[in-house]
């Protein structure tokens, strides 16, 4: 139980096109979905906390009109890179909270985005 | 502020070798603390998981880690470590919003 699945795994596009990553649980349902970035040999950092019909709380440094996030349903957070640029390039792995107390989130396989 | 600090960036252990790793972290109030794994290009695997109680958690794939309040410390062990542990290992603290926060990362090559 708790999967979470993310499409695409890895895109390549051009520069200044915008990108969309899906976020599912396929298994349960998560008012709460969680949005990180991944720079090669790094930690993950949070970009924003999804909340199913509500707006997305961004982190400090995270620009929101680049990085839209919508939460349509309970097992649906997308996020979608607008006007990519080369420096966007990262891996990015959503996480989803099914809510049941204890606070444990279960992360996706990540979308490795590659920005030419 | 929260944070994780994971002292050890890079670990070389041996196939059968035992293994623990650092991680000490900062939170005002009692933390949820977890270790997740990552394979190259994968997303994480929870490993285990503390929130209350036993101070000695037991996790997946033989690893356990121990909650030391005095310390500020939940290193994670493994008595003999497999070929198939290399990958890179996360801690981090979380709160009751959700949130987590990771430390740096611990990467474990495993020597045959």
């Amino acid at each position: 139980g708790a999967v979470v699945s993310q499409h695409p795994s890895r895109v390549i596009c051009k520069s200044g096109t915008s990108v969309k990553i899906e976020c599912r649980s396929l298994d349960f349902q998560a008012t709460t979905m969680f949005w990180y970035r991944q720079f090669p040999k790094q930690s993950l950092m949070l970009m924003a906390t999804s909340n199913e019909g509500s707006k997305a709380t961004y982190e400090q440094g995270v620009e929101k009109d680049k990085f839209l996030i919508n939460h349509a349903s309970l097992t649906l957070s997308t996020l979608t890179v607008t006007s990519a640029h080369p420096e966007d390039s990262s891996f990015y792995i959503c996480s989803a909270n099914p809510g049941q107390g204890g606070e444990t989130q279960y992360f996706g396989p990540g979308t490795r985005l590659l920005v030419l | 502020a929260q944070s994780v600090t994971q002292p050890d960036i890079h670990i070389t252990v041996s196939e059968g070798a035992s293994l623990e790793l650092r991680c000490n972290y900062s939170y005002g109030a009692t933390p949820y603390l977890f270790w997740y794994v990552q394979s190259p290009g994968q997303g994480l695997q929870l490993l285990l998981k503390y929130f209350s109680g036993d101070t000695l958690v037991q996790g997946i794939k033989g690893f356990e880690a121990e909650f030391k309040r005095s310390q500020s410390s939940f290193n994670l062990r493994k008595p003999s470590v497999h070929w198939s542990d290399a990958a890179e290992y996360f801690c981090a603290v979380g709160n009751q919003g959700g949130k987590l926060i990771f430390g740096q990362g611990t990467e474990l090559p495993v020597k045959p």
